[in-house]
């Protein structure tokens, strides 16, 4: 069974920090791994999906890396502002067509 | 999130009483699926069906059933709630290819005493 785990749980930021999320999977046989966003009390909106033959995916200030020999992606967020204060989520798919959810980190942006 | 649209936002049930949660998406999406999310354990998969006709379970899929009535709508259905089924749920699709996203609709927060 798919097991993603992110880390950090939270993390707090002064505006204007870039900044590194990190989602790790166990199994490589992934078809691809997706990142959202979810702000409190909403669903997840898809920021990023890189395919399991991309190494990078970008989005504004969004770059999403893969890494799947070591099971790894990130989630690079640049010049962060206030606005982004969210939870992260990660997914990796694999075949069956479902996706397996990172638990997501908690970020607060501040002024 | 408009596209996914989850009837209804909140409800409350007893222990026994039974409910539907509706979920309709209007992208002409193949793929639709029923998530819950509870504090510390992140979002699990219910059940999923990947094209019209077709339904899967997925993780946790114990105490609910579902039913693809047609391709836009996907209702999940829950006979005799018990307070473990309170959560928020999750309705989502895909367009169904392996480079489509997960599209999600707002949740349901659903409260079993």
């Amino acid at each position: 069974k798919q097991e993603v785990t992110q880390i950090p749980a939270a993390l707090s930021v002064p505006e204007g920090e870039n900044l590194v999320l990190n989602c790790s999977f166990t199994d490589s046989a992934i078809y691809n791994l997706q990142w959202f966003r979810q702000d409190p009390g909403k669903g997840l909106t898809s920021l990023l999906l890189i395919q399991s033959s991309q190494r990078e995916q970008t989005s504004g200030r969004l770059n999403a890396s893969l890494d799947k020999s070591s099971g790894r992606s990130t989630l690079y967020i640049a010049a962060s502002q206030p606005g982004d204060s969210a939870t992260y989520l990660c997914a990796a798919m694999n075949s069956g067509y479902a996706l397996n959810f990172g638990k997501g980190t908690s970020l607060l942006v501040t002024p | 999130n408009a596209g996914v649209t989850q009837t209804p936002k909140f409800q409350v049930l007893k222990t026994g009483q039974s409910m539907t949660l509706q979920c309709a998406q209007d992208m002409n999406h193949n793929s639709m699926y029923w998530y819950r999310q509870d504090p510390g354990m992140g979002l699990r998969l219910i059940y999923y069906s990947a094209s019209e006709g077709t339904t899967d379970k997925g993780e946790v899929p114990n105490g609910y059933n579902v039913s693809r009535l047609n391709k836009r709508e996907f209702s999940l259905r829950l006979e005799s709630a018990a307070p473990s089924q309170t959560s928020v749920y999750f309705c989502a699709c895909r367009r169904g290819a392996l480079d489509s996203p997960l599209h999600f609709g707002n949740g349901t927060r659903l409260t079993v005493t």
